[in-house]
């Protein structure tokens, strides 16, 4: 089972900085990564994926890079609604996907 | 529009059993694989299984190996989570999902949950 690790666990930041969001897998998952976004008392939203792909509706401030184990999720000037929990997803092994633990963005 | 929509949560006593059920509408279900995705209260989210369009394939964390089953009825258009031999650490909000990627294109749709809970 490829586990993913997120770091770091809590970002603390104020409206219009820069968030960077790191997510390391054990083994390569080539470009096969993803970046949900999820706030409380809701479901998990897809943000990025391909690694670097924005989803269909996503904002331009939300990018992300990387290949092979090491991915980066960047937003580039927080809005109120980016403060939420996100998490990457592996998806290189079909039916065999994993979650980082997450990393709570929370405002400064 | 899609809608998926879990039912079968509730109180188990470990050690026992429960069925997860997710009723699926908007799209043609027997073109995709389908997910079941938990997160217990307060923590991450979990991957728990999957299953090809056709049963033909399906996969498992490692921590339900052996104890949860999934399966769907494509005339149903419904998705299934056997769960047996539950533990107090399955504790968790079920989502059944649908999570698509493709090299130019990539969907996910959730549903609302189903809280299971193991206590005794």
């Amino acid at each position: 089972e490829i586990v993913m690790t997120q770091s770091p666990g809590t970002l603390s930041l104020s409206p219009g900085e820069r968030a960077t969001l790191s997510c390391r897998a054990s083994q390569s998952v080539s470009s096969n990564l993803a970046w949900y976004q999820q706030k409380p008392g809701q479901a998990p939203r897809l943000l990025i994926y391909g690694a670097s792909t924005r989803a269909t509706g996503i904002p331009a401030r939300f990018s992300g890079s990387g290949s092979g184990t090491e991915f980066t999720l960047t937003i580039s000037s927080l809005q109120s609604e980016d403060f939420a929990v996100y998490y990457c997803q592996q998806y290189n092994n079909w039916l065999q996907y994993t979650f980082g633990q997450g990393t709570k963005l929370e405002i400064k | 529009e899609v809608q998926l929509v879990e039912s079968g949560g509730g109180l188990v006593l470990p050690g026992r059993s429960l069925r997860l059920s997710c009723a699926a509408s908007g799209f043609t279900f027997d073109d995709y694989a389908m997910h079941w995705v938990r997160q217990a209260p307060g923590k991450g989210l979990e991957w728990v299984s999957g299953i090809s369009w056709n049963s033909g394939s399906v996969g498992y964390a490692d921590s339900v190996k052996g104890r949860f089953t999934i399966s769907r009825d494509n005339a149903k258009n419904s998705l299934y989570l056997q769960m047996n031999s539950l533990r107090v650490e399955d504790t968790a909000l079920y989502y059944c999902a649908k999570l698509i990627y493709y090299d130019s294109n990539a969907i996910d749709y959730w549903g609302q949950g189903t809280l299971v809970t193991v206590s005794s």
